[in-house]
């Protein structure tokens, strides 16, 4: 299985300040074939659903403001909020979908 | 406007069973792929299981033997069967799909979640 590990767990940040959230895979998400990295990100707020935000590691989901940036390749991913708003704190996720069992990191709770 | 709607959540015993149901509208079950994550208390996302258009269907180690996905076309619906239940399988559980039909397993479209608890 491909393991996510993303850090930090936590984030406190304020508000019109850089928010960075990592996330390592233990093997590669590249696909050779296409050179896509199968890795997407999710925002999620208390009593809410998962909502896609980044998808192919950087391609913004539509409607998605664009303080949210998604980069990184192979193994090393990073999201990045570029002045935090008080509508993001929540909590985000990576998930690697190169195969199955599709798996997400830990989660990282980002804060004001 | 495409919409997830899940059910049947609710308090079982351990060892017992259940079934969740996702309807469907906006788009057609059996033309997607179509997944089950769940999100236990204080923990993170889990992914449990998805059915492939073709139908093949995949399953987290946790639940593989125990929870059956399948889909019904007449009824637009997916279902998750679920038995010899544990504690830990309490959580909340979503359905959700990829909204373009695409067969990339990220998800844009998610229902609002259903609870399962499994507590004596």
């Amino acid at each position: 299985d491909i393991v996510m590990t993303q850090s930090p767990e936590s984030l406190a940040v304020s508000l019109g300040e850089r928010a960075t959230i990592n996330c390592r895979s233990s093997q590669s998400v590249l696909y050779s074939s296409d050179n896509n990295n199968y890795l997407a990100w999710y925002q999620q707020k208390p009593g809410q659903p998962p909502k896609l935000i980044i998808y192919w590691a950087s391609t913004r989901e539509s409607g998605v403001p664009d303080r949210f940036s998604g980069s990184g390749s192979g193994t090393d991913f990073t999201l990045t909020i570029s002045s935090l708003q008080a509508e993001d704190v929540a909590v985000y996720y990576c998930q690697q979908y190169y195969r199955t069992p599709l798996t997400f990191g830990g989660g990282t709770k980002v804060e004001v | 406007e495409l919409q997830l709607v899940e059910s049947g959540g609710g308090l079982v015993q351990p060892g017992g069973s259940l079934r969740l149901s996702c309807a469907a509208s906006g788009f057609t079950v059996s033309s997607n792929y179509m997944t089950w994550v769940r999100k236990a208390p204080g923990k993170g996302l889990e992914w449990v299981s998805v059915i492939y258009s073709a139908g093949n269907t995949y399953y987290a180690d946790s639940v593989k033997g125990r929870f059956t996905i399948s889909g019904d076309s007449s009824k637009n619906t997916m279902y998750l069967q679920m038995s010899s239940l544990r504690t830990d399988d309490t959580a909340v559980y979503y359905c959700a799909t990829n909204s373009g039909g695409s067969a990339y397993l990220f998800f844009d479209c998610w229902g609002q979640g259903t609870l399962v608890t499994v507590s004596s």
